[in-house]
């Protein structure tokens, strides 16, 4: 159980195009959800924490405007990068809660040329 | 969250155990101790977790010091699969205050196992 999936698992797009990266908990209900960066060689950090029906929150350093998320039901969570620079190419990773722990999807890698 | 202090390398022989250790002098009472790991381009991976008594689970054994300001991870019986970054986070998760729900993650140590 608590399967959290992402779609899509890698994306290649053109600088100034926008990127929409999909977070599902395949399972369970999840209420608050957690979108993650991660550059190569370093940690991951976490970008945003996301609530089913609100705004989400995000971390310092980091553009609502640029990376849009929509937290529209209990099973899905979506981030947009809009307007994509080569700077943005990262591993995305979401996290849903769920019973008071955080069950990680398996990432988007993320490419911009 | 408590900040947590793990070593940035180890290796270890593969069939021999692991043993991973991590500081946390500063844990508070209601925070446990937990361990994930992140193979090469995938998701963080739950291993186990612990309040202060020693764990143990089909993937490993957690070690809680007394005074719980350190604790190790062991993997009774390494394989190549096992080489991943391994990350010690402590949290409360029952804390409902700001900043309270996420796991923080450190930079964790880079296990290699040798053949």
């Amino acid at each position: 159980g608590a399967v959290v999936s992402q779609h899509p698992s890698w994306v290649i797009c053109k600088s100034g195009t926008s990127v929409k990266i999909e977070c599902r908990s395949l399972d369970f209900q999840a209420t608050t959800m957690f979108w993650y960066r991660q550059f190569p060689k370093q940690s991951l950090m976490l970008m945003a924490t996301s609530n089913e029906g609100s705004k989400a929150t995000y971390e310092q350093g980091v553009e609502k405007d640029k990376f849009l998320i929509n937290h529209a039901s209990l099973t899905l969570s979506t981030l947009t990068v809009t307007s994509a620079h080569p700077e943005d190419s990262s591993f995305y990773i979401c996290s849903a809660r769920h019973n008071y722990e955080q069950y990680f999807g398996p990432g988007t890698r993320l490419t911009v040329t | 969250d408590a900040k947590t202090t793990q070593p940035p390398s180890m290796d270890c022989a593969e069939g021999r155990a692991a043993n991973l250790p991590c500081n946390h002098s500063t844990i508070s009472g209601n925070e446990y101790v937990y361990w994930y790991r992140q193979i090469h381009s995938q998701g963080p991976q739950y291993i186990i977790h612990g309040l202060k008594n020693n764990e143990t689970n089909e993937m490993a054994s957690l070690i809680i010091t007394e005074d719980r300001k350190s604790s190790t991870l062991i993997l009774p019986h390494a394989t190549l699969r096992d080489t991943a970054v391994y990350y010690c986070i402590v949290r409360d998760p029952a804390y409902s205050g700001a900043g309270s729900y996420q796991l923080t993650f450190g930079k964790g140590t880079k296990l290699s196992v040798i053949p």
